[in-house]
């Protein structure tokens, strides 16, 4: 079936470190993948997205290619700030599907 | 405007009771969720709807109902209670069933006692 896998967290940064959570999914055919952002009591925004092979989806500052050789997404930014820290999730949908698959969340903290 | 619209925010309630929570969509999308958002921050698709039927039913006990009035509106009624429901709900649409992204309301998270 569809899935996806991220990394455990919580994960916790300095101001301006370099951030890389990790993604990679299972699904059959060629689905389109989705970073969304869930700030403290907040619902989830979408943050990117990318719906082929090799498509760059970048918002904020992130960025995540559709590396479909390694079915990873994984989600980077070269700078974080405070105001990133929140809950992010990587999630697919396949094309032609109804339900869009989440992960399960990483925490991100970034400290001053 | 909000999008997505979801009331109430907070409900806290005793177990054994009845409860709904109302979603509606401003964005004239044909298709609704709902998920339903675990302590640890999981998320787990419930329903679905598109155009007022329903597509999606994930196993989920019987006491959850969902009623769909029009293709704006997803409303989900919670039957008898248990601790185990205590949860943020949130409701989604998106354009279509096929592609695309989801936009989601800002959650009702629900406490049972």
């Amino acid at each position: 079936g569809n899935s996806v896998t991220q990394m455990e967290g919580p994960v916790t940064l300095s101001e301006e470190a370099f951030l890389t959570i990790n993604c990679t999914y299972t699904a059959t055919g060629y689905p389109s993948l989705f970073w969304y952002v869930q700030y403290p009591g907040e619902g989830l925004q979408l943050l990117l997205k990318a719906t082929k092979a090799d498509d760059k989806g970048s918002n904020k500052g992130f960025e995540a290619t559709y590396r479909k050789e390694t079915t990873s997404f994984h989600l980077e930014k070269g700078s974080v700030q405070v105001s990133d820290s929140a809950v992010y999730f990587c999630a697919l949908r396949r094309n032609n599907n109804n339900d869009m698959r989440f992960g399960a969340g990483t925490r991100l903290t970034v400290k001053p | 405007d909000t999008a997505v619209s979801q009331t109430p925010k907070y409900l806290v309630t005793q177990m054994g009771n009845d409860k709904s929570i109302k979603c509606e969509q401003n964005l004239g999308h044909d298709t609704m969720y709902w998920y339903k958002q675990d302590s640890k921050k999981f998320l787990k698709i419930m329903f679905s709807y598109n155009n007022k039927e329903l597509i999606i039913n994930e196993t989920v006990p019987n006491r959850f109902s969902p009623k769909s009035p029009d293709k704006a509106h997803l409303n989900l009624h919670i039957n008898s209670l248990e601790l185990g429901d205590s949860a943020v709900y949130f409701c989604a649409s998106s354009q279509d069933t096929r592609t695309g992204e989801l936009f989601f309301g800002e959650g009702s998270r629900l406490t049972v006692l």
